[in-house]
């Protein structure tokens, strides 16, 4: 089946270590994105790539970082910087180009917890 | 800039009441515009979505939003609430075709018995 991998499900981590959160898919989508969910905040955008090799920064990039040096693959690292990493992420993917709206899908997210 | 604003964190209804969650939007040119619906601990599942077709749009579960450019809305109805139906709700938009979505706070749908 196709679809998005995120792992792990829940991850904890000591305050000041880096962590990075896996994501995958294999919908054969060119683009991918990086949410941050904290209770009543709703999402908001870390970074997104819309080709390998290639990626951009979203409302909160600071304190995290990405790399894209393959489709499939899109993984966050949550650095020393970011100052309260506690919070849910999820990982989205679309395709790109014409032919009307490319809609996300939404892997089933990472829960970090830093101690 | 783009912009969601969803009214109510959270709304409690009966089963078998109607169910609506406002949602507002702000865009500068035509929107395109989504309800997603999240389980607690799992991601998102699009409901339905608004790409300028028609403006009464029909979504899985039994949700329909109707796009309103003169109130710039988009509200999710379904008419009879299932106990099924409780979890968070999220309006999002997207001024282009390959841009990111930007989300709304969420409201959570509880359904009382």
């Amino acid at each position: 089946d196709g679809g998005i991998t995120q792992s792990p499900k829940y991850l904890f981590r000591k305050e000041g270590q880096n962590v990075t959160l896996s994501c995958e898919q294999n919908l054969n989508h060119d683009a991918m994105y990086w949410y941050r969910q904290d209770p009543g905040q709703g999402l908001r955008l870390i970074y997104y790539s819309q080709i390998v090799n290639d990626f951009q920064k979203g409302d909160i990039a600071e304190g995290y970082s990405v790399s894209r040096e393959k489709k499939e693959s899109f993984p966050l690292t949550v650095t020393s910087a970011q100052k309260n990493p506690t919070a849910f992420y999820l990982c989205a993917s679309s395709r790109t180009g014409t032919g009307g709206y490319n809609e996300q899908f939404f892997g089933p997210g990472t829960r970090l917890t830093v101690l | 800039a783009q912009s969601v604003t969803q009214l109510g964190s959270h709304v409690s209804v009966s089963e078998g009441a109607l169910v609506l969650l406002r949602c507002n939007y702000s865009s500068s040119v035509p929107p395109y515009l989504f309800w997603y619906v999240q389980y607690p601990n799992q991601g998102l599942q699009l409901l339905l979505k608004y790409t300028s077709a028609a403006t009464l749009v029909k979504g899985i579960n039994g949700f329909e939003a109707e796009f309103k450019k003169s109130e710039t809305s988009f509200h999710l109805t379904k008419p009879s609430a299932h106990m099924s139906d409780a979890a968070e709700y999220f309006c999002a938009v997207s001024e282009g075709r390959n841009t990111p979505l930007v989300f709304g706070k969420g409201t959570r749908l509880s359904v009382i018995a």
